[in-house]
Parts: structure tokens; sequence; C-alpha cells
């Protein structure tokens, strides 16, 4: 079982640019939920998608919005990228009604803002 | 509103010493409390969590309702123990399950010297 994989590892966008993250959960989960991490912070997080919808959300502008697919994988896209979004963003899979804060982490996509 | 402080950025013990990493936290309601770990190069895991009351690694944390505090402890302190830990703080539902959204403390870089 690979766990949660996210695509891509790296990427650097210029200022105003649009950005979208992947991510694939681990095999049996259903719940996706996007953390940011900037340098030397605990993640931050972003919202969660359960069915396709989002289930919750945390202090985000709308520039950030997201996506669930019928096979549970994700996406993040972030709009008019603005130097601060420069951030490690995780991504964490979960069984829903059996979460009990046990979501699995990926490895995260480094975005860099120039 | 949820929040979770860990008031030291960095702990160093030596081998076979105790440690105890702090987490306090301010939550309204009744809350389920973790600990995460990120080992170098390694994505970030879960270490315990309070609901189950066990013992991950030699670690244990009680949670202290009182004084508001889930603090880490080890009685003898390993090197593979050097590593990130984050104390992280989700909403506990009536059905005992708890999907919400995690709030992160800003973590504790703990080292242990040979």
């Amino acid at each position: 079982d690979a766990g949660v994989t996210q695509s891509p590892t790296h990427l650097i966008k210029t200022r105003g640019q649009q950005v979208t993250l992947r991510c694939s959960p681990k095999s049996g989960h259903d719940t996706v939920s996007w953390y940011q991490q900037a340098l030397g912070q605990g993640p931050q997080f972003i919202f969660q998608y359960y069915e396709e919808e989002e289930r919750q959300r945390g202090n985000f502008p709308d520039r950030f919005s997201g996506h669930q697919f019928p096979n549970y994988s994700s996406e993040l896209n972030v709009n008019a990228l603005l130097l601060g979004d420069s951030a490690l963003y995780l991504c964490a899979s979960s069984l829903s009604g059996r979460g009990l804060g046990g979501y699995t982490f990926g490895s995260g996509t480094r975005l860099t803002v120039v | 509103a949820q929040r979770v402080t860990q008031p030291e950025k960095l702990l160093s013990v030596f081998k076979g010493a105790p440690v105890e990493l702090k987490c306090n936290y301010s939550y309204s309601g009744s809350p389920e409390l973790f600990w995460y770990v990120q080992y170098s190069r390694q994505r970030l895991q879960l270490l315990l969590r309070h609901i189950s009351r066990e013992s991950i690694k030699g670690f244990t944390a009680d949670l202290n309702k009182g004084e508001t505090s889930f603090h880490l402890k080890k009685p003898f302190a390993q090197e593979e123990d050097s590593a990130m830990y984050y104390c992280a703080l989700s909403k506990a539902n009536a059905g005992g399950t708890s999907y919400g959204k995690l709030t992160f403390g800003q973590g504790t870089i703990l080292t242990v010297h040979p």
C-alpha cells in the first residue's frame, strides 16, 4: 500500500499564477483533508472533502478551492498566488466515521511562489 | 476557538534521561488530543491518541482536563526518538469518532544526544 501520494513534490510558480496540487488517499480511505505548513509552523487546516463535497473549511480565502473525485482522490487549487502562499501543502486521508484523528499524511508538495 | 500551544521549540536531552514535551490546549468542548511525530525525511505520522490510552515506543501522554494539558513523556529517551513532535487537537463527536480538522501546535524539535 503506497499510502497517501501527492504530486508534484516540488514546484515553483510566479506571483499571480494559479496552481493545482493532487492527492491520492490511502486505499480504503474516503475522506481527504488539506493542510498548509509554513516554515517553522505546525500544519494549518485548509479544508476537508467527503463524498465529493467540502465538509469543513479553515480560515483560508476563497482563492483556495478544492475538489474530490468519485475515486476519492482530491485536488487543491490556489488562484492569484501570493508570495505568502509559499509553503508545504500536506494531504491527509482517513476513513469517515473511524477517524479518531488517525489521519494518514502524504509527504507533501513544496510550493514556492516567486 | 481551538488552540494548541507547545511552549518549547527545541528540547535537548541525553540518552537514558527522562523527557517531557509540553502541550497545552484551549477548547470549550470535549477535545480529542493526539501526538504526531515526524522523523527526519519522513512524513508526519500518528504517535498516540489520548482516547486509546496506549503507550507507543515507550511514550505516554495523559490528558489533564483541569490543567488543559496533554504532555508527552518517556522515562528513558533513545537517540532514535530525535524528531519533530506535534501536539494536535480535534473535536470529539457524540459517536466517539472524530473526523474534523486537526489543530496543531507549532511543534517541538527533540534531540537526544548519545
